[in-house]
């Protein structure tokens, strides 16, 4: 199974800062089969990026994902007050399917 | 847009079988490019994918090795819903449940990510 080890575990940020988060995939993972999704608490997971670097419907342009192979990015180029949350990356390449332990993007 | 609603018991006893139902509007299940799943959440073991099922000429379902044997994902194309069935149930099936579409991409579904979810169903497994 394809591990997706996910740093730093806690992000400490403020409104307007840029947040970095990365995910490391045990084995290779083709770009068109990594996932990005945000959580808040009581709600379902919510897709942001997909094939790496897709912003999924209604997803605004301040989130961008990247990488490729083994190393992938989820940058937040400016924080608003709605995007402190869990986000988690997830490969469908091979079942299966796994995700990230997750990054908490909290207030400072 | 399509949407996921979820029903079953929140609390199941031990040994016993958690039986939980996805119904489907705006999409069909037997669509033959998407794929239907059920994850699990629990702090124990963060997001956890425990299988699909999908129609491409005839059905199709595979789960996660933890589940393998004692998990079942089934279509009920008269409701247009799907259904997961995990048997003898211990503590350490307690979660939250969610079901969610792979919508497919191209003719014949290539994978691709969950972009609809269920609202997530809490199930708690005690005597």
């Amino acid at each position: 199974e394809t591990v997706l080890t996910q740093s730093p575990g806690t992000l400490s940020l403020s409104p307007g800062e840029r947040a970095t988060l990365s995910c490391r995939a045990s084995q290779f993972v083709a770009s068109r089969y990594l996932a990005w999704y945000q959580q808040k608490p009581g709600q379902a997971p919510r897709l942001l990026i997909y094939a790496a670097s897709s912003r999924a419907t209604g997803i605004p342009d301040r989130f961008t994902g990247s990488g490729s192979g083994t190393d992938f990015t989820l940058t937040i180029s400016r924080l608003e007050p709605e995007d402190f949350a869990v986000y988690y990356c997830q490969q469908y390449n091979r079942s299966p399917r796994t995700f990230g332990q997750g990054t908490k993007v909290e207030i400072k | 847009q399509a949407q996921l609603q979820q029903s079953g018991p929140r609390l199941v006893k031990p040994s016993q079988t958690l039986s939980l139902t996805c119904n489907i509007s705006g999409d069909s299940v037997s669509s033959n490019s998407a794929a239907w799943n059920w994850i699990r959440q629990s702090p124990s073991r963060g997001l956890e994918w425990l299988g699909r099922t999908y129609f491409r000429s005839m059905w199709y379902s595979d789960y996660v090795e933890s589940v393998q044997g004692r998990g079942s994902i089934t279509a009920d194309t008269s409701k247009n819903q799907f259904s997961l069935q995990l048997n003898s149930v211990t503590p350490d099936d307690t979660g939250v449940y969610y079901c969610a579409r792979d919508p497919g991409r191209g003719i014949g579904g290539e994978p691709d990510a969950f972009d609809i979810w269920g609202p997530g169903t809490m199930v708690t497994v005690s005597s």
